[in-house]
């Protein structure tokens, strides 16, 4: 079965660096791969989805890379700020029967000032 | 626009009793989704509904049954709470019937405990 795999242990960094998270994945070609932010206590958040035929994608502050030989995705947080605090949850998506998404456990970030 | 919402907010139950979570959007979306997510385990799939009028099993539905009343609404139902039912509830909806390529609206959670 398909597996996916964040680090599960936060990730502390200093306000003004670069946060760069990894996810993981086997067993599954995803068409698509998604990044989502979750705070404490409540639902989780669309951030930025990458097409397998896409390298890399930016939003403001974010980057995402996607490398589908290395079945791997880097979410990248530059200029870091303590209001980034959050876990992030990758999920893969597209080229299954249901339309579904399949989560990581996500990472939880933590920016000190 | 509300988006996705849940209730009730917190439940707390005892072990046998049932009850139903309830999840309504607004934004005509063709498929709906019941999550669970546990401490260490990240987001489960209970079941979802990719179109108005079909259900179908996720990863974790043992206990469970869902009912896609219309195109809005979409609830979840515990028919004999077992305490490993205790998490958090997440509905989710996207706009898409089958392909993928678009995100998912959460609603704020269903708190449930089972004592």
């Amino acid at each position: 079965s398909q597996k996916i795999e964040q680090n599960s242990e936060a990730l502390n960094i200093q306000e003004g660096k670069t946060a760069t998270l990894t996810c993981n994945y086997t067993n599954y070609s995803p068409a698509y791969l998604q990044w989502y932010r979750q705070d404490p206590g409540r639902g989780p958040v669309f951030l930025l989805l990458i097409r397998e035929n896409e390298k890399e994608k930016r939003k403001e502050r974010l980057k995402v890379t996607f490398d589908t030989t290395l079945k791997q995705s880097l979410f990248h947080i530059t200029a870091s700020q303590p209001a980034d605090s959050a876990t992030y949850l990758c999920a893969l998506d597209g080229n299954n029967a249901g339309n579904m998404l399949t989560f990581g456990g996500g990472t939880r970030l933590m920016v000190k000032p | 626009n509300a988006g996705v919402t849940q209730t009730p907010k917190f439940q707390v139950l005892k072990t046998g009793q049932s009850m139903t979570l309830q999840c309504a959007q607004d934004m005509n979306h063709n498929s709906m989704y019941w999550y669970r997510q546990d401490p260490g385990m990240g987001l489960r799939l209970i079941y979802y509904s990719a179109s108005e009028g079909t259900t179908d099993k996720g990863e974790v539905p043992n206990g469970y049954n869902v009912s896609r009343l219309n195109k809005r609404e979409f609830s979840l139902r515990l028919e004999s709470a077992a305490p490993s039912q205790t998490s958090v509830y997440f509905c989710a909806s996207r706009a898409s019937a089958a392909g993928g390529g678009d995100e998912q609206y959460f609603g704020p959670g269903t708190r449930l405990t089972v004592t």
